[in-house]
């Protein structure tokens, strides 16, 4: 199966700031790629399929980039709503793995 | 808009098995263009597949559940369920069912596909206790 590595697996920040979060896969997955934000209590809301196209509805501070091995996920402008855990999830094989999320919380 | 909603018993004892059963609105599970799965999650925990369905009843199933478990399609009453067999505590989780959207080309042809999830259904937990 591929593993899927996420880092920081904990993120403090402030409002307005800039974030990023680092998923890297143990062999290459391509483009296949998603993002997901998952909040206490609720189900996850995909953010960004196929490494970096957004979902429709999704705020465009919200972006994504990579192929191959390593992706970022980027908030470009922090705001209250996105304290949440952000999940990659790789579809290069059937074989579907999640990582294991980066929480973003409040610095 | 589309709808999921799971629903079975919270709680299982360990040996037996959990039955759960995921109810569309809003759209067909008859769709050709579309995958179904079930994804689970421990308290605390990360994210874990565990099984995906094709309205015509073809199944792929995580390899470390493989033999425990079971997805099956109802066109007719527009559902899909998961049977997972001799349960222990380590299958208490929050167990959710998802839609995997297709591929659609530059042309417009639709080629179901199993790759991402959305939309999601709330979640049910399951605790497995005796």
């Amino acid at each position: 199966d591929i593993q899927m590595t996420q880092s920081p697996s904990t993120l403090s920040a402030s409002v307005g700031d800039r974030v990023t979060i680092t998923c890297r896969a143990s062999q290459s997955i391509s483009s296949w790629l998603a993002w997901y934000q998952q909040k206490p209590g609720k189900a996850p809301k995909l953010l960004i399929y196929d490494a970096s196209s957004l979902e429709s509805g999704v705020p465009s501070r919200f972006s994504g980039s990579g192929s191959g091995t390593e992706f970022t996920l980027t908030i470009s402008s922090l705001q209250p709503d996105d304290f949440a855990t952000y999940y990659c999830q790789q579809y290069n094989s059937y074989l579907f793995t999640f990582g294991p999320g980066t929480k973003v919380d409040i610095k | 808009q589309l709808q999921l909603q799971e629903s079975g018993p919270g709680l299982v004892k360990p040996s037996e098995t959990l039955s759960l059963t995921c109810t569309v609105s809003g759209g067909s599970i008859s769709s050709s263009s579309y995958y179904w799965g079930w994804i689970r999650q421990p308290p605390g925990k990360g994210l874990e597949w565990i099984g995906s369905i094709y309205y015509s009843g073809s199944t792929y199933y995580n390899t470390s559940l493989k033999s425990r478990v079971t997805i099956s399609v109802d066109t007719s009453k527009n559902q899909f369920s998961l049977k997972l067999s001799s349960v222990t505590a380590a299958d208490t989780a929050v167990y959710y069912c998802a839609r995997q959207p297709p591929r659609i080309t530059i042309f417009g042809v639709v080629t179901p596909s199993l790759n991402w999830f959305d939309p999601w259904g709330q979640g049910t937990l399951v605790t497995v206790s005796s």
